[in-house]
């Protein structure tokens, strides 16, 4: 079983649909990441969270502690939404990050 | 804006070649990382260093090595190459030590043959 994983692996949507991304972790970090990977490989951080919510535009990040479980949410979906959604969990007291295997997100027009 | 840059998109190596896979982070940071990405397995950590001329095992590293001579470049080097280590290898880069932010390269997907 991994220490961090995604749910679904796959998610396609229609242009302005709201989708929910899941992860859930089973190590102790002190921070959880969000990250997108556009097709080509290059990866971005969308948020580094450690409790409640962050929102950036159209998306929101939320992660509760106690059931160690963090969701990845947008609002009123794009097409260049379309990426693969990473999620990663920072270990406590290192600089090391565990990473989930990824949400492919189509969306289509 | 924090660039970290790869010095090869794709590379095309033969069996038994030594490669050398650069970065190069513009931002002063501490740390930096090598991490490969397989299908299914997500990204492993193959070395990172926090200080230059420093250097520590990630969860993958056999078949590897690195140096980091200066602080902003920051090389994977793969002894003899196999077609084992054909992936998409990715360099990250964050400030200091402790929770940060990795910033990543666009990643060099390398073919082993």
């Amino acid at each position: 079983k991994n220490e961090v994983e995604q749910s679904p692996q796959n998610l396609t949507a229609q242009e302005g649909e709201f989708i929910t991304i899941n992860c859930s972790y089973s190590v102790g970090i002190s921070a959880l990441h969000w990250l997108q990977q556009h097709p080509g490989g290059g990866i971005v951080s969308l948020f580094m969270l450690s409790s409640g919510k962050k929102k950036h535009g159209r998306l929101i990040a939320t992660i509760n502690i106690q059931e160690k479980h963090s969701s990845l949410h947008i609002t009123a979906s794009h097409p260049r939404d379309s990426a693969v959604y990473i999620c990663a969990g920072h270990l406590y007291n290192t600089d090391k990050l565990i990473f989930g295997t990824g949400t492919r997100l189509q969306v289509f027009p | 804006d924090v660039k970290v840059t790869q010095s090869s998109r794709y590379l095309v190596k033969r069996t038994g070649e030594k490669v050398f896979l650069e970065c190069v982070q513009d931002m002063d940071h501490e740390n930096m990382f090598w991490y490969r990405q397989d299908p299914g397995l997500g990204l492993r950590l193959i070395y990172f260093s926090y200080d230059v001329k420093m250097k520590e095992k990630g969860d993958i590293p056999e078949g590897y090595s690195v140096s980091r001579e200066k602080k902003e470049r920051f090389s994977l080097i793969l002894e003899s190459a196999s077609t084992n280590q054909t992936s998409m290898y990715l360099c990250a880069s964050s400030p200091e030590r402790g929770g940060n932010i990795q910033y990543f390269g666009a990643g060099t997907r390398l073919s082993v043959l």
